[in-house]
């Protein structure tokens, strides 16, 4: 069946400009979440959403950051005025509902470059 | 906060060696614990899980145990291929889903 999808799988942009990342999780999937991973690090968390409610977001980093659920399905993590330090892979994940016991289903992310 | 500490890679072995990558964690509250494998080129995708204390999860011949005593969650297999050559990463979630990771830790099997 299908997994987790993400798009695009690389994204290069110029500093200031600002980029859209897409997440389709797995149908039926309550929970969505995306990550940020730094090379050689594990994922850091970002933010988090139940159906369309953004329940967490203690991990954006700035305020330039902002991502949406609107209809509960797809998700985008929207990134604007792009700094260098933004460079890294975006994780998107999604679960069968928000509990501490049920595994996370990856995608396999999108390596964003920012120049 | 919640952590993740895993044993600093990379890690080298021959094949049909005895693996261990070792994981402890801080956490508040009762966490589920996982090991999530990325082999070259792919996504992450779940190897194992524990959810409570002295539980032992395992697949494809890895195994770990839940110690609450040493806050331990060591990845353990009795005989290494060189399919396993991949990026292992442990991970803990106390609060619905939220997940926090560690570094990972590269591992490469030799014939």
């Amino acid at each position: 069946g299908a997994g987790v999808s993400q798009s695009p799988r690389y994204k290069v942009a110029k500093r200031g400009q600002d980029v859209a990342l897409r997440c389709d999780p797995i149908s039926g999937h309550v929970s969505l979440f995306w990550y940020q991973q730094a090379l050689g690090q594990g994922p850091e968390f970002l933010t988090y959403f139940q159906n369309e409610a953004q329940l967490d977001k203690s991990g954006l980093p700035s305020d330039r950051f902002f991502a949406e659920r609107p209809e509960g399905s797809v998700s985008t993590l929207k990134i604007q005025r792009t700094q260098q330090e933004d460079s890294a892979v975006y994780l998107c994940a999604s679960s069968l509902a928000g509990r501490s016991n049920q595994p996370q289903h990856f995608g396999d992310g999108t390596r964003l470059s920012i120049l | 906060g919640d952590s993740v500490t895993q044993m600093e890679g990379p890690v080298t072995l021959s094949e049909e060696a005895f693996l261990t990558i070792n994981c402890t964690y801080t956490a508040t509250g009762y966490p589920s614990l996982f090991w999530y494998v990325q082999y070259p080129g792919e996504g992450l995708q779940l190897l194992l899980k524990a959810t409570k204390a002295d539980d032992k999860g395992s697949n494809k011949g890895f195994e770990a145990t839940y110690r609450k005593e040493t806050t331990s969650f060591h990845l353990e297999k009795g005989s290494v291929q060189v399919s396993d050559s991949a990026v292992y990463f442990c991970a803990l979630d106390t609060n619905a889903g939220k997940s926090t990771f560690g570094d990972g830790t590269t591992l490469t099997v030799k014939p």
